[in-house]
């Protein structure tokens, strides 16, 4: 069974840090990880998602990369802004996940300090 | 349009009461989900239907009765409801239903149970 593991689980950082968010997984045979933002007491914004193939994805301000092998990813996010706070979640797709493969990460929640 | 679109944004409801919530999407996705959210908790899966017809139930109580009249729309009846189902719901779609595509999530509806 998939397990997926989010570090740290809250980050407290002045604004305009570069800053990286980790998930590891216990079971590489995974499709795809996907990294998504959420608000407190909203819905889940996609941010990226990354193939099996791939080893990373960039958009705007942030990068993930996936290191399939070793069971991890990391999402970078770089000159960090007030608006950036929110919890990212981590959910990655494979045989091991639930009915619809997917397994979610509890989540890190970051705070960047004005 | 890339949007998943949930109405009502809140829900406060009486355990005998009959209510439903509503997902809406017109990006031509033809697989939608369900998912239950606890505070600082992931989501859960509940309900997948692929093509309109229901193809997962992860063994949720009857009180909770999804529907989904066509490809862009997804209901939730809610019927006795208890406590602790009092959640954040959210809908979720994506093209096929295949396991390499993206999901895109609703802002989700906040359900107090009374």
């Amino acid at each position: 069974k998939q397990e997926v593991t989010q570090i740290p689980a809250a980050l407290s950082v002045p604004e305009g840090e570069n800053l990286v968010l980790n998930c590891s997984f216990t079971d590489s045979a995974i499709y795809n990880l996907q990294w998504f933002r959420q608000d407190p007491g909203k819905g889940l914004t996609s941010l990226l998602l990354i193939q099996s193939s791939q080893r990373e994805q960039t958009s705007g301000r942030l990068n993930a990369s996936l290191d399939k092998s070793s069971g991890r990813s990391t999402l970078y996010i770089a000159a960090s802004q007030p608006g950036d706070s929110a919890t990212y979640l981590c959910a990655v797709r494979g045989t091991g996940g639930g009915a619809d493969g997917l397994t979610f990460g509890k989540g890190t929640h970051l705070i960047i300090q004005p | 349009d890339t949007e998943v679109t949930q109405t009502p944004k809140h829900l406060v409801m009486g355990m005998t009461n009959k209510k439903s919530l509503k997902c809406e999407q017109h990006m031509g996705h033809r697989a939608m989900y369900w998912y239950k959210q606890k505070a600082k908790k992931p989501p859960e899966l509940m309900f997948v239907y692929s093509y309109e017809k229901l193809s997962i139930n992860e063994s949720v109580p009857s009180r909770f009765s999804p529907e989904c009249p066509n490809s862009s729309l997804l209901n939730l009846h809610l019927h006795a409801l208890q406590p602790e189902d009092s959640a954040l719901y959210l809908c979720a779609s994506s093209p096929a239903g295949g396991v390499y595509e993206k999901l895109f999530f609703g802002s989700g509806t906040q359900l107090s149970v009374l």
